[in-house]
């Protein structure tokens, strides 16, 4: 079975600065999608960025990029000038391909706090 | 686009109870997903429906749970003799078909078992 493990449960940043969360993944598919959501307190999860496997560039949405290393199932996401408003918790996710499952397993998430 | 719908927002009951959650999703959406969010955790998977059809569903989903999705639009998940650890977070989203699609999440509706 798929896991997803996000190892740090809170980041902090001071705003307009960088900040890196870490996502490491189990599977023994080779065709997937991974994905990082977003889940503000008290409000709905929405999609931040999202990178095909088969994909060797790395995705980027505006201040938000990946580091996708296949090889060693790692899916890292980097917040450049944090805001304020990227407070939430981020969550890693994988769906896979094979054997008709739709559905997406998601980490135990990491809090990331902004410092004015 | 208005989004996906679930109501209520919470849900307060006593143990043993029955209850009942909505969720209406994105209009052109044929796919509907239920998970299931406890505090600390990330969402887990429940169940998933194309169209009315229900193609998956996970050993969470216990014989107290069931799940509908009549007519292709909106979906209901019932909760039967309700225990204490059925105290969570319920999050419906919807997707598009498509593997790479990503899914859509409503507000969630909180459940809390007195």
């Amino acid at each position: 079975a798929q896991t997803v493990t996000q190892s740090q449960p809170e980041m902090s940043v001071q705003e307009a600065e960088t900040v890196t969360l870490s996502c490491t993944y189990d599977t023994s598919e080779s065709d997937y999608y991974l994905f990082w959501y977003k889940q503000p307190p008290s409000r709905q999860m929405i999609l931040v960025i999202r990178q095909e496997a088969y994909k060797q560039q790395n995705a980027t949405e505006n201040r938000f990029s990946v580091n996708f290393q296949k090889a060693a199932k790692s899916f890292s996401l980097k917040i450049s000038d944090s805001q304020l408003g990227d407070a939430a918790m981020y969550f890693c996710a994988y769906r896979g391909t094979q054997g008709g499952s739709e559905k997406l397993v998601f980490g135990k998430g990491t809090k990331l706090t902004v410092n004015p | 686009d208005t989004g996906v719908s679930q109501d209520p927002r919470h849900k307060i009951t006593k143990r043993g109870q029955n209850v009942t959650f909505r969720c209406d999703p994105i209009s052109e959406h044929n796919r509907l997903y239920w998970y299931r969010q406890t505090l600390g955790q990330g969402p887990e998977f429940l169940t998933y429906f194309q169209n009315e059809a229900q193609l998956e569903k996970s050993r969470l989903l216990s014989d107290r749970f069931s799940a509908e999705r009549p007519k292709g639009s909106f979906s209901t998940l019932e909760i039967q003799r309700t225990e204490q650890g059925d105290s969570a977070m319920y999050l419906c989203a919807s997707s598009v078909q498509g593997a790479n699609q990503p899914q859509h999440f409503g507000d969630g509706t909180r459940l809390s078992i007195l």
